[in-house]
């Protein structure tokens, strides 16, 4: 079975530019989730998608941060302008459907100079 | 009350000893407590997970203590093993709930060396 795959795996940027980060979950996962994880941190949820609806996203800077998951199937989240703060690794995972345990896929660890 | 604490921070085991990681948290309506591994440039792997009603699960050389009066768990690495060295994450979730409630509030991460 594969995994999550994200992509790319690592993305350089200047501050104010715009960047965007693509996940494919496990085929069947209806839940997908994208966190942030800092250096040195545990991973923070910034929104978590049941098929195409969003069922939480109170923790995502929704001034400069988007995300979609058209077709239920993949998601794409974007950070529009970048900030020097928004150097981090994010994750993506999925899960069958809530409450079951959720997998993650490698990350896209991002820089913004 | 969303937060997870979790220590140490750092740890090193010799081959052979036992790794224990404590983690403590505050919201009670938790019921469902995952331990996740992580190695460098890699996401998080799920390694053991928990639920309340049991004090106690073992899968092979891991095993998670639960103390529910206490609101701690902790993880315990037997024999550990220098391909056991990462970073371990504890998290906690409330279950069956809705979709807010069934996220993940991970602990902080204890970086694992397991020398020879």
């Amino acid at each position: 079975e594969a995994g999550v795959a994200q992509s790319p795996r690592y993305k350089i940027i200047e501050k104010r530019q715009s960047v965007a980060f693509w996940c494919n979950p496990i085929s069947g996962h209806a839940t997908l989730y994208w966190y942030q994880q800092i250096l040195g941190q545990g991973p923070k949820l910034l929104i978590q998608f049941q098929n195409n609806g969003v069922v939480d996203d109170s923790q995502l800077p929704k001034d400069r941060f988007s995300a979609e998951r058209l077709k239920g199937v993949d998601s794409t989240l974007k950070i529009q302008p970048a900030k020097l703060e928004d150097s981090a690794v994010y994750l993506c995972a999925s899960s069958l459907s809530f409450g079951t345990s959720q997998y993650f896929g490698p990350g896209t660890r991002l820089l913004v100079l | 009350q969303q937060q997870v604490k979790q220590s140490p921070q750092s740890l090193i085991v010799q081959k052979g000893g036992i790794s224990i990681i404590n983690c403590a948290y505050e919201n009670t309506a938790f019921d469902y407590f995952p331990w996740y591994q992580q190695f460098p440039g890699k996401g998080p792997a799920l390694l053991i997970a928990i639920r309340p009603d049991v004090s106690e699960k073992k899968e092979g050389r891991f095993t998670i203590s639960f103390n529910k009066s206490a609101k701690q768990f902790s993880l315990h690495i037997m024999d550990s093993q220098p391909g056991d060295s990462a970073t371990y994450f504890c998290a906690a979730s409330s279950l069956g709930g809705t979709g807010t409630a069934s996220k993940l509030t991970f602990g902080t991460g204890t970086r694992l060396q397991v020398t020879l």
